[in-house]
C-alpha cells in the first residue's frame, strides 16, 4: 500500500464542471503539497496546506488532518485544466501520490 | 528573478558511462532536492540538501548515485557506469527553507542506451 493514494487516477469532464481530487495518506505530515504537471512536463506548487483550506483562484484545497485526508476541487473547470495533480505529503521529504490525470473537454 | 534551472535537459549516453547533472536552484534557496520520474510515473525522492550539508540520501537507489552541493548553492547529482534503469526525468527543486513550497525546474531528461 502506497503511502500516499490518489484517486480518481484518470477523470474527464466537460467544460464547467466542477472538478474533486482526492488523497489519503498514512504518514504523519507537517504539510501536504498539492501540485500540477502540464502535458510539457513543467511541475508547479499549487499549494501547500497544513491546516483548514486555501483558495487561488478557481482552485481550493483542503485538508482533514485527523482522517488524514486532502481534496483539491476545481471549479467551472476549463480546458486548460487538462494535467496530472499530484499529491505530495512533507514529512522530512516529499512522498508523492501516483497522480490523477484531468482531461477537461470543451 | 529567474527559477530552477537544470542543464543539460537532455543527456543521451551509453550504458556504462558517467553522467553528472546539474541544478542551479533559486537565488537564496536554503533547501534543493532532486527528484526521479520514471515515465507515466510520479516523482520520487532521491536526495536533498540545506545549505551544502545533505540531510537525506535514503532515496538514492544504489552507490552509483551521488549528490553534491559544495557552496550551498548549484549541485551535482552524479550517476556512475549508468545504465539503461537509469533512464528517467531527474528534476531538482528548491526552497526558501526546508518545508516551504518547492519550486521545481525543468529536469534532465536522461537516456541510457
Amino acid at each position: 500500500k502506497n503511502e500516499v493514494e490518489q484517486s480518481p487516477q484518470n477523470l474527464t469532464a466537460q467544460e464547467g464542471e466542477f472538478i474533486t481530487i482526492n488523497c489519503s495518506y498514512s504518514v504523519g505530515i507537517s504539510a501536504l503539497h498539492w501540485l500540477q504537471q502540464h502535458p510539457g512536463g513543467g511541475i508547479v506548487s499549487l499549494f501547500m496546506l497544513s491546516s483548514g483550506k486555501k483558495k487561488h483562484g478557481r482552485l481550493i484545497a483542503t485538508i482533514n488532518i485527523q482522517e488524514k485526508h486532502s481534496s483539491l476541487h476545481i471549479t467551472a473547470s476549463h480546458p486548460r485544466d487538462s494535467a496530472v495533480y499530484i499529491c505530495a505529503a512533507y514529512t522530512d521529504k516529499l512522498i508523492f501520490g501516483t497522480g490523477t490525470r484531468l482531461q477537461v473537454f470543451p | 528573478g529567474a527559477g530552477v534551472s537544470q542543464s543539460p535537459r537532455y543527456k543521451v549516453t551509453k550504458r556504462g558511462q558517467d553522467v553528472a547533472l546539474r541544478c542551479d536552484p533559486i537565488s537564496g534557496h536554503v533547501s534543493l532536492y532532486w527528484y526521479r520520474q520514471a515515465l507515466g510515473q510520479g516523482p520520487e525522492f532521491l536526495t536533498y540538501f540545506n545549505y551544502e550539508a545533505q540531510q537525506d540520501k535514503s532515496g538514492l537507489p544504489n552507490d552509483r548515485f551521488s549528490a553534491e552541493r559544495p557552496e550551498g548553492s548549484i549541485s551535482t547529482l552524479t550517476i556512475q557506469r549508468t545504465e539503461q534503469r537509469d533512464s528517467a526525468m531527474y528534476r531538482c527543486a528548491s526552497s526558501l527553507n526546508e518545508a516551504d513550497t518547492q519550486y521545481f525546474g525543468p529536469g534532465t531528461r536522461l537516456t541510457v542506451l
